[in-house]
């Protein structure tokens, strides 16, 4: 399919076990971002990758783990799920120059349980 | 820090209202401005933008310009719909290697 696919779309998981989320585009996008969203907080950015094998942090990383070995994938990996990791977290990519616009995953709904 | 501010809400009208939705920014240099929305169990979509000072965005019936002077990009819609009932978020830019700065959004609601 075109576009920017996640990954599981609902997961539910333990306290203490590793998850990750998937994300996928098909427009060979240089930059790719994980945002979480919360209720009272908005999106807050956790990780984000100008290339691939090129990552940073954003505002809320700890807690979180990132690769970029190839340009359409970049998954993120929550190495020991917390209760204060129940949210819902977007998958956006967006082109290189100019205004360019950025597309976002459908979401994936993580509950720690 | 670049930031942007945006009314919370929620904001609850009746179907053909008109909506505005303020939005201003705090940045240094001319950076783009967007409106996204997100509607109920989807991700955002870019709604407008404009990228440069007096510019309108428009789509959709929806309207904001782009006021450099008081830092500003409100959205306006003259009637709105139940269909529009979402999540509209303010954003900026400042270059096209930098992030994108998201307000907090604000849920509209439209009754009919």
């Amino acid at each position: 399919d075109a576009g920017i696919t996640q990954s599981p779309r609902y997961k539910i998981t333990e306290t203490g076990r590793q998850v990750t989320l998937m994300c996928h585009q098909t427009w060979s996008h240089s930059y790719m971002f994980w945002y979480r969203q919360d209720l009272g907080h908005g999106l807050r950015l956790i990780y984000y990758s100008a290339a691939a094998d090129i990552t940073d942090k954003g505002e809320v990383p700890d807690g979180y783990v990132v690769s970029r070995s190839k340009t359409e994938n970049f998954p993120l990996t929550l190495e020991s799920a917390t209760r204060s990791q129940t949210s819902v977290y977007f998958c956006a990519s967006r082109g290189q120059g100019g205004p360019s616009e950025q597309y976002f995953g459908p979401g994936t709904r993580l509950t720690v349980t | 820090g670049d930031s942007v501010t945006q009314m919370e809400g929620p904001v609850t009208l009746s179907e053909e209202a008109f909506l505005t939705i303020n939005c201003t920014y705090t940045a240094t240099g001319y950076p783009s401005l967007f409106w996204y929305v997100q509607y109920p169990g989807e991700g955002l979509q870019l709604l407008l933008k404009a990228t440069k000072a007096d510019d309108k965005g428009s789509n959709k019936g929806f309207e904001a310009t782009y006021r450099k002077e008081t830092t500003s990009f409100h959205l306006e819609k003259g009637s709105v719909q139940v269909s529009d009932s979402a999540v509209y978020f303010c954003a900026l830019r400042k270059t096209s290697y930098d992030k994108v700065i998201f307000g907090p959004g604000t849920s509209l609601s439209v009754i009919p």
